[in-house]
């Protein structure tokens, strides 16, 4: 079975400040790679996905990550923080190479903006 | 755009009830997946079904069941409820060969 580690349940950063949140998945072939956000009391919204081709892609709120084999990780990043990008964070993974698309999810991270 | 839609939104049992849990998918959407999330936790696969057969089985208890319908609508049936059964139940949808859920808002089910 797949394992996601989101290292840092919590992270809190300043309006305007850059978020850094961190995934490193296990396994010895690369998964497919999805970050997801939920805000309270929602259901989850993709952000981002990696498949293939480019090792850095673009979300939508200006949210991009970056897919690094050698690291096994797939880190979620923003420029700049907003009020609005306050929720908790999911990086998702599924088995490259099976068709049953089940998402294994890591514990999620909070993030906190403050003004 | 349609989103995926589950009903209840929240549903409050007592122990050793039952509870059916139902999700309409994104329309043209053949693949349905139900996930449980406990308080704190991150969501954990529980069923899926591609063309109304069941396609994948995650840590689902065995009083637990699950099926997709002709019209691809799923329901989950839960039996014999337990405290521990307290979560929020989500559904995602999405249509073969595409990697890409959809979830809908969730079910909060609470257990007393």
């Amino acid at each position: 079975a797949q394992s996601v580690t989101q290292l840092g349940s919590h992270v809190s950063v300043s309006e305007g400040a850059l978020v850094l949140l961190r995934c490193n998945y296990s396994s010895s072939v690369p998964p497919y790679l999805f970050w997801y956000v939920q805000y309270p009391n929602q259901g989850l919204q993709l952000l981002l996905k990696y498949t293939t081709g480019a090792t850095l892609v673009k979300g939508i709120n200006g949210f991009e990550a970056e897919f690094k084999k050698s690291e096994t990780s797939f880190h979620l990043t923003k420029p700049s923080a907003h009020m609005s990008d306050a929720a908790e964070y999911f990086c998702a993974v599924s088995d490259r190479g099976s068709t049953l698309g089940r998402l294994y999810f890591g514990r999620g991270t909070q993030l906190t903006v403050w003004p | 755009a349609a989103g995926v839609i589950q009903s209840p939104r929240h549903l409050i049992k007592e122990k050793r009830e039952t509870a059916t849990l139902k999700c309409y998918p994104i329309p043209r959407h053949d693949t349905v997946y139900w996930y449980q999330q406990g308080p704190g936790q991150d969501p954990q696969f529980l069923i899926s079904f591609y063309e109304k057969m069941q396609s994948d089985k995650g840590s689902i208890p065995d009083r637990f069941s699950a099926q997709q319908f002709s019209d691809y609508h799923s329901e989950l049936n839960m039996s014999s409820l337990e405290l521990g059964d307290s979560a929020l139940y989500f559904c995602a949808s999405s249509s073969a060969g595409h990697l890409t859920q959809y979830f809908g808002p969730g079910t909060r089910l609470t257990v007393t």
